[in-house]
């Protein structure tokens, strides 16, 4: 069974910066695709961005929001996932769940706040 | 446009049949897959590729697709259905978009 797990949240000033981690297990881990996906409070699920496997050349793509500021990664030979968040902004406060679609984590909580 | 519309809640008694829509250009091309989110629980994976259902998720949850939209049906809803529901697609680089949600009331 798929099982993934971040850390890494926490309490961030704006302009701050984050790293998240995802570690994976019961999977394929280098042949997926994986994806991080967010959530504002009381608000609704947001994509943030994804990167595929290795052998699908493992490029990042990002939301709009995001681009230019979040940056994934992959360790394939640790099976995690990453998350570098930069230049935080206070609309970066959520839950922040790793996730290749059939299965997800628990999350991780960002707070942006000064 | 690449957006996914969905009602922003639904209302039905229990044992009754809930229908959730989900419409978007996309979808006309993509697959949609549906989760469910408790409250303070992550989503959980209702069905994917538009109508296949993953093991574990009670029959009675099942998705339908035509054209530009597609459907959730849940029969014989419980009160542990409440929940909410998000749709969701992708395009055939990754890059994923949802629904808004769709509150689900168990009345």
């Amino acid at each position: 069974e798929a099982q993934m797990v971040e850390s890494g949240g926490g309490l961030v000033k704006p302009g701050g910066s984050l790293r998240l981690s995802c570690a994976a297990s019961g999977f394929n881990f280098s042949d997926a695709w994986l994806s991080w996906v967010r959530q504002a409070p009381g608000r609704g699920l947001e994509w943030v961005g994804r990167i595929k496997s290795k052998t699908d050349d493992g490029t990042a793509a990002y939301a709009a929001p995001v681009k230019g500021r979040f940056t994934i990664s992959r360790d394939d030979s640790k099976e995690t996932l990453f998350l570098q968040m930069n230049n935080l902004k206070t609309d970066d406060t959520a839950v922040y769940y790793c996730t290749i679609g059939g299965s997800w984590g628990q999350g991780t909580v960002v707070t942006v706040s000064s | 446009s690449y957006g996914l519309t969905q009602p922003p809640s639904v209302s039905v008694s229990p044992g009754q049949t809930a229908r959730i829509t989900c419409s978007g250009d996309a979808l006309a091309k993509q697959y949609a897959y549906w989760y469910q989110q408790k409250p303070r629980q992550a989503p959980v994976m209702l069905i994917f590729r538009d109508s296949e259902r993953p093991s574990g998720i009670p029959e009675r949850f099942s998705g339908s697709s035509s054209g530009t939209t597609v459907m959730l049906t849940i029969t014989a809803v419980q009160a542990e259905d409440e929940a909410d529901y998000y749709c969701q697609s992708a395009d055939n680089s990754g890059i994923w978009v949802f629904g808004g949600g769709t509150n689900l009331t168990v009345l």
